[in-house]
């Protein structure tokens, strides 16, 4: 099945920096790789995702790279703001169902 | 549009008991997802329903969880009796549909808190 590795498990950025988070995958198969922002006692949400037909994909400060051939793709916060900071987590489709990384614990210090 | 909605919010119980959680997911939504989420870990997929059947239970511990869907649309997870690993957050996430490693966007709700003592 699906394997997802990512990295950092931790990012302390300064307020307008720039944040990047990467994750690998094991199936190549796999052509859906959404990414989700959990803030303390909410649920995950959606913030951005690519399919495997394109290699990036930019919404305002929030772009996703996928690299197939290397199978990984990243998440980049550009101008980063104290609301950032989060829980992020990437997945991937594994059959039915979404496996997801560990995720990366992002601050933004003012 | 309303999102998914899940309750209660928090539960704390001693082990061995019984606990159930309700999920009621975005309207029209024919998938339905039940989560467990462990402190410091990613969302780990107990069950999915696609309508009132399963796709995939292949992680739900049957010997103690057990789900339904009977009407296609609200979901009940229940765990009986408890253990202290299963303290976690139970996330119930829904999308249009499922099945396909292509996969629709899925919508979480706030998940249920479960404390065993």
């Amino acid at each position: 099945g699906e394997n997802v590795e990512q990295h950092p498990s931790t990012l302390s950025v300064q307020e307008g920096d720039s944040a990047v988070i990467k994750c690998t995958y094991s199936d190549s198969a796999s052509n859906y790789f959404p990414w989700y922002k959990q803030e303390l006692g909410k649920g995950p949400q959606l913030i951005i995702d690519i399919r495997s037909n394109v290699g990036e994909k930019k919404d305002q400060r929030i772009a996703v790279t996928l690299n197939k051939t290397a199978k990984h793709f990243s998440l980049h916060i550009t101008e980063t703001q104290p609301e950032d900071s989060a829980v992020y987590f990437c997945a991937a489709p594994n059959n039915n169902d979404m496996r997801f990384g560990a995720g990366t614990r992002l601050t933004v210090k003012p | 549009e309303a999102g998914v909605a899940q309750s209660p919010r928090y539960k704390i119980i001693e082990k061995r008991q019984s606990v159930a959680f309700w999920c009621n997911p975005i309207s029209g939504h024919a998938t339905l997802y039940w989560y467990q989420q462990i402190l410091g870990q990613g969302p780990k997929l107990l069950i999915q329903f696609q309508n009132n059947g399963v796709v995939d239970d292949s992680q739900l511990p049957k010997d103690r969880f057990s789900a339904e869907r009977l009407k296609g649309v609200d979901s009940t997870l229940k765990i009986q009796p408890a253990k202290l690993e299963d303290s976690a957050v139970y996330l119930c996430a829904s999308s249009l549909w499922g099945g396909l490693a292509g996969g629709p966007e899925q919508y979480f709700g706030p998940g249920t808190r479960l404390t065993v003592t």
